[in-house]
């Protein structure tokens, strides 16, 4: 079962700073925090992923709080275009794989 | 540019047929993936392979075969199609086994056994 607990669903305004926050209370000490996103019909992507420190790339930045327990993804300017769900993914299966949980459904309104 | 493809992006069976999908990356990656996707949920892991002639079963396996004879294709087969096994199927690649490396995804094949 998935590690990480994300709302259902999230609306932002076009234009502004789009935060998605994520649970994940039972996170281990050398577990990462990877952030995917899927638009419809659509393949996911990667966005970003994190220890412990603050992440920041093209796309996104990556806030996890100091016990990590938590964290947020904020998109800066958010456009129609990131229009998604978004995935929160901590923890690995016991294949040593990612484990996906149902994500949130972000819509950017005009 | 390199990418990654599936095909065919729909189909159609009967239940009880062999149904195969192709997945096609010319990112030269070692590791491939197959996922499926049932509505209003994440991604479960069928099938990774680590490089030619590994296979490995993922969380969901039974009724899933695959097999990899180069580094660009991992076609995944089903030997007897069952209406359970209505979803979408994403492939995946990636660089490393080390999960920090991105997986870079296909674009879908939608599946309906009827």
């Amino acid at each position: 079962d998935a590690k990480t607990t994300q709302p259902t669903s999230m609306d932002c305004a076009e234009g502004r700073a789009a935060n998605l926050p994520c649970n994940h209370s039972t996170i281990s000490g050398n577990e990462y925090v990877y952030w995917y996103r899927q638009i419809h019909s659509q393949g996911p992507q990667y966005i970003i992923h994190g220890l412990k420190n603050n992440e920041t790339n093209e796309m996104a930045s990556l806030i996890i709080t100091e016990d990590r327990k938590s964290s947020t993804l904020i998109l800066p300017h958010a456009t129609l275009r990131d229009t998604a769900v978004y995935y929160c993914i901590v923890g690995v299966d016991s294949n040593y794989q990612l484990i996906w949980g149902a994500g949130t459904k972000l819509i950017i309104k005009p | 540019d390199a990418e990654i493809t599936q095909s065919p992006r729909h189909k159609i069976t009967e239940t009880g047929r062999q149904v195969t999908l192709a997945c096609h990356q010319t990112w030269n990656h070692n590791n491939m993936f197959w996922y499926r996707q049932d509505l209003g949920h994440g991604l479960r892991l069928i099938h990774y392979s680590y490089g030619v002639h590994d296979t490995n079963k993922g969380e969901v396996s039974d009724g899933y075969s695959v097999s990899r004879s180069n580094t660009e294709d991992l076609p995944l087969t089903l030997e007897s199609a069952a209406s359970s096994q209505t979803s979408v199927y994403f492939c995946a690649s990636s660089e490393s086994q080390d999960l920090a490396y991105e997986q870079y995804f296909g674009p879908g094949t939608r599946l309906t056994v009827t």
